[in-house]
């Protein structure tokens, strides 16, 4: 267990809808990154938060959209769902940012 | 260029035999250098973490990191079938991180 909490771990919603996914990064760590996976594909970094601001964005569409709360939890908000939006989408936390980082389950979104 | 390189395989091996997984790049503000262990559909694991050249062993597995070449090595010894995984570099430039594609590796018993 890594201490990096995702929750839902499955999701099934329907095209055009909007979901949040939440992530607890494990205690004592400041920095959270979201990353997406689609079947059979690398890690794509979409996003990444260190103790509440943002600090650096990859290639996360303008549908996305993410924010750190005050106690360090995260959410990736995804709006106006495509079925290309399917993929397991990864949480990771890491103290400081510049460090080790450390991965939750992930949550499989489907979209149909 | 991509900023990382990695050969995807598949990597099939019997078991007992040694593995080697590489990567490759190109940014030399990389500081950290990670390899992670991820099971089919599941979290990536941390294995390893470095942040020099050198050699760092833990159990089974050694890392090895030669910046002046910018290439990053696994090497499992002793190959288990629970060692069957994709495996992920990662580097760190201390804002950001770098993963490779991973390496699909199958140990058979």
């Amino acid at each position: 267990d890594s201490g990096v909490t995702q929750t839902p771990k499955h999701l099934i919603t329907a095209t055009g809808q909007r979901v949040t996914l939440r992530c607890s990064p494990r205690s004592g760590d400041l920095s959270v990154y979201w990353y997406q996976q689609s079947l059979d594909q690398g890690l794509q970094f979409l996003i990444q938060y260190y103790n509440g601001e943002e600090r650096a964005k990859g290639n996360i569409l303008e549908r996305f959209s993410a924010q750190q709360f005050p106690d360090l939890h995260s959410e990736l908000n995804l709006s106006s769902l495509e079925l290309g939006d399917s993929a397991l989408y990864f949480c990771a936390s890491s103290p400081t940012g510049g460090d080790e980082a450390f991965f939750g389950q992930g949550t499989r979104l489907t979209v149909v | 260029q991509k900023e990382v390189e990695q050969d995807p395989g598949p990597l099939s091996v019997p078991e007992g035999a040694i593995v080697s997984l590489n990567c490759t790049y190109s940014n030399s503000a990389f500081q950290y250098f990670m390899w992670y262990r991820q099971y089919s559909r599941k979290g990536p694991e941390l294995l390893m973490y470095t942040y020099s050249s050198g050699n760092k062993e833990d159990g089974r597995f050694t890392a090895q990191v030669d910046k002046s070449s910018k290439y990053i090595s696994l090497f499992i010894r002793d190959s288990q079938p629970s060692d069957s995984a994709t495996y992920l570099c990662a580097m760190d430039t201390g804002n950001q991180f770098y993963f490779g594609t991973g390496t699909s590796l199958t140990v058979i018993p």
